[in-house]
């Protein structure tokens, strides 16, 4: 089973629309957690982190469940230029730079 | 300031043939690592370090050499080429080891091995 698992999508959504997917992760000693994007061929660059209380930025707002071990991330009125695939990362520990875990990514594409 | 720079930008070896991608920063940041992206896997690390001489295995080290003699450059050793290891190639550094600090990736260097 891989630590953080994610559907790899495509989430079709139209213009406008509300769209939100999940991130599972295995490791209940997970500290902390972020959504990255990544457009097709670019590297990833840092989307925002998810706190414990929840958080939002804009349009995007991140939940996390400790209970039922997910992140979620929500983007409201989406727009054409938020195709992109959204990488789920955890980590283990708050000082190991090496556990830094990736989920596969969630495809988005909003549609006109 | 570039950020995280990498070389090549795109790379096609025979098997059995070695190379060096570089890796480099301006930003004076501890932490280097390199990940491989293969479709469907997701990112995984090959190796990091937490300062200048100090590096250690990830996930995937089979087949990679680092090494970090000064802050700013990481290079990623293949020391003989496999099919196995054609894959896209990212750096990636940060400012402290603290694991909350957002990482800055380099633009990827796509490598194909014959």
């Amino acid at each position: 089973r891989k630590e953080v698992e994610q559907d790899p999508g495509p989430f079709n959504v139209p213009e406008g629309a509300t769209v939100a997917f999940n991130c599972t992760y295995s490791n209940s000693a997970s500290q902390s957690f972020f959504w990255y994007r990544q457009d097709c061929r670019k590297e990833p660059k840092l989307l925002m982190s998810v706190y414990s209380s929840g958080n939002e930025d804009g349009r995007f707002t991140a939940q996390l469940n400790r209970a039922s071990q997910y992140i979620s991330l929500l983007i409201r009125d989406s727009k054409l230029s938020d195709s992109a695939t959204y990488l789920c990362v955890v980590t283990l520990t708050t000082d190991s730079w090496g556990k830094f875990q990736f989920g596969a990514g969630t495809q988005v594409v909003v549609t006109p | 300031n570039a950020g995280v720079t990498q070389t090549p930008k795109f790379q096609v070896l025979k098997t059995g043939q070695s190379m060096t991608l570089q890796c480099a920063q301006d930003m004076n940041h501890e932490y280097m690592s390199w990940y491989r992206q293969d479709p469907g896997m997701g990112l995984r690390l090959i190796h990091y370090s937490v300062g200048a001489g100090i590096t250690d295995q990830g996930e995937v080290p089979n087949g990679y050499n680092v090494s970090r003699s000064t802050t700013e450059d990481f290079p990623l050793r293949l020391l003989s080429a496999a099919p196995s290891q054609t894959s896209v190639y990212f750096c990636a550094s940060s400012p402290t080891e603290n694991s909350y600090n957002e990482q800055f990736f380099g633009p990827g260097t796509r490598l194909t091995v014959l």
